[in-house]
């Protein structure tokens, strides 16, 4: 069985600081890992996904993750936050391919602060 | 290049009626994939269509079913509604190539509420 865990629930930082979002996960093969924002009352936007290629993956808006196996995590990280950040964000696991079942984390909310 | 989308986009229905939600999937998508997500929480699977049958199914009881057409257009039906399917529903397209190594694109969901 595949599960994510999200570390934080929510993190505030001042805009121009990093941003840090903790996850962990949990799967029986090997995975493909993907981080999704939601901004209120929208859909998903994928952010950046890893599967199976480099560890460090870099992904829209300036975001990049890490996969470390050995830790199984896949932390998301930005070098300065904008306003335009805050939003909730979603670590996502799927185990037999990209097209199929994904598993959500609990999600992180995201607010930046001025 | 028209993304994934949902119909309606609000919902309004009382308990124990039935709803229909449809999803028309990214251009060259043959797979949809229906979550549903609680106020709070994150997105829960329900159950994911290909070649108009369904190949994968979340832990949600019968009383959620769906259908794909040969469009690949998909529908999310929910009968005997309960205050409990309060949700945003959210359809998910994706291609189920061999080789396809693209991440599945969401609509922005339909909001039911349950009175």
């Amino acid at each position: 069985a595949q599960s994510v865990t999200q570390l934080d629930s929510n993190v505030s930082v001042s805009e121009g600081t990093p941003v840090l979002l903790r996850c962990n996960y949990s799967s029986s093969y090997s995975p493909s890992l993907f981080w999704y924002v939601q901004h209120p009352n929208k859909g998903l936007q994928l952010l950046l996904k890893y599967t199976s290629a480099a560890t460090l993956v870099k992904g829209i808006n300036g975001f990049e993750a890490e996969f470390k196996k050995s830790e199984t995590s896949f932390h998301l990280t930005k070098p300065s936050a904008h306003m335009s950040d805050a939003a909730e964000y979603f670590c996502v696991v799927s185990e037999t391919g990209t097209a199929s079942k994904l598993t959500f984390g609990t999600g992180t909310r995201l607010q930046v602060t001025l | 290049d028209a993304g994934v989308t949902q119909s309606p986009t609000h919902l309004i229905k009382t308990r124990g009626q039935q709803v229909t939600l449809r999803c028309s999937p990214k251009s060259g998508h043959d797979t949809v994939s229906w979550y549903q997500q609680a106020l709070g929480q994150g997105p829960q699977f329900i159950f994911q269509y290909y070649e108009e049958e369904e190949r994968q199914r979340g832990n949600f009881p019968d009383r959620f079913s769906g259908h794909q057409f040969p469009n690949y257009s998909s529908e999310l039906n929910v009968n005997a509604l309960l205050l409990g399917d309060s949700a945003l529903y959210l359809c998910a397209s994706s291609s189920m190539a061999r080789y396809s190594n693209q991440p599945q694109h969401f609509g922005d969901g339909t909001r039911l509420s349950i009175l």
